[in-house]
């Protein structure tokens, strides 16, 4: 099984701050089989990049994916107040696992 | 739009079943898998299988294996999750959410909304 593995776990930074969260896999993901979530309290998870580097639809272009292999990385250039959330990393390339999650807090 | 609308709420008692409901609409129900996530309160996401709704065929984490049954009824475009021998660790909000069949677009888009089940004696 692929381990992910996330931190920081809580991240605390102002509005217009740059946010950077980081993924660990275990072993090579191969393909770059990477996606990254957002998920708010009481709402269901909501896809924000797939394939480690692609917006989904409607993801302003605030949120970046970049990495490969076993590292990879989400940014969030400006922090928004809609942004403070918890971020969930899944690897799709060998069955589906999911990171603990990094909560991204108001400082 | 695409929509998966999940059953209501459930409260159970430890040793009981507990099957969860996830109607789509606004896309080919056969085209698509669909998977079953939970999480615990406070806790991350936990994948527990997918099934596919074109032959119903299934996958289930090895965790849940021999506890969780994942069926489909195409004439309603309806997915199920029935999980029996319920104990007080169930007690989650499950999700359903699809995935394209192509290996490299398994992605969860979009997710149910969730639905709260309760274990407790």
């Amino acid at each position: 099984e692929i381990v992910l593995t996330q931190s920081p776990g809580t991240l605390s930074l102002s509005p217009g701050e740059r946010a950077t969260l980081s993924c660990r896999a275990s072993q090579s993901i191969s393909s770059s089989y990477l996606a990254w979530y957002q998920q708010k309290p009481g709402q269901a998870p909501r896809l924000l990049i797939f394939g480690a580097s692609s917006r989904a639809t409607g993801i302003p272009d605030r949120f970046t994916g970049s990495g490969s292999g076993t590292d990879f990385t989400l940014t969030i250039s400006r922090l928004e107040p809609e942004d403070f959330a918890v971020y969930y990393c899944q690897q799709y390339a060998s069955s589906y696992t999911f990171g603990p999650g990094t909560k991204v807090d108001i400082k | 739009q695409v929509q998966l609308v999940q059953s209501g709420a459930e409260v159970k008692k430890p040793g009981a079943s507990v099957k969860v409901s996830c109607k789509a609409s606004g896309y080919t129900f056969t085209s698509f898998y669909m998977h079953w996530v939970r999480q615990a309160p406070g806790q991350g996401l936990e994948w527990m299988g997918i099934i596919n709704p074109s032959g119903g065929s299934t996958s289930y984490a090895q965790k849940f294996q021999g506890r969780v049954t994942m069926t489909r009824d195409t004439s309603t475009s309806t997915v199920y999750m029935e999980l029996s021998s319920l104990r007080s660790e169930d007690t989650a909000v499950y999700y359903c959410a699809r995935s394209e069949i192509a290996a490299a677009r398994n992605w969860f888009d979009p997710w149910g909304q969730g639905t709260l089940v309760t274990v407790s004696s």
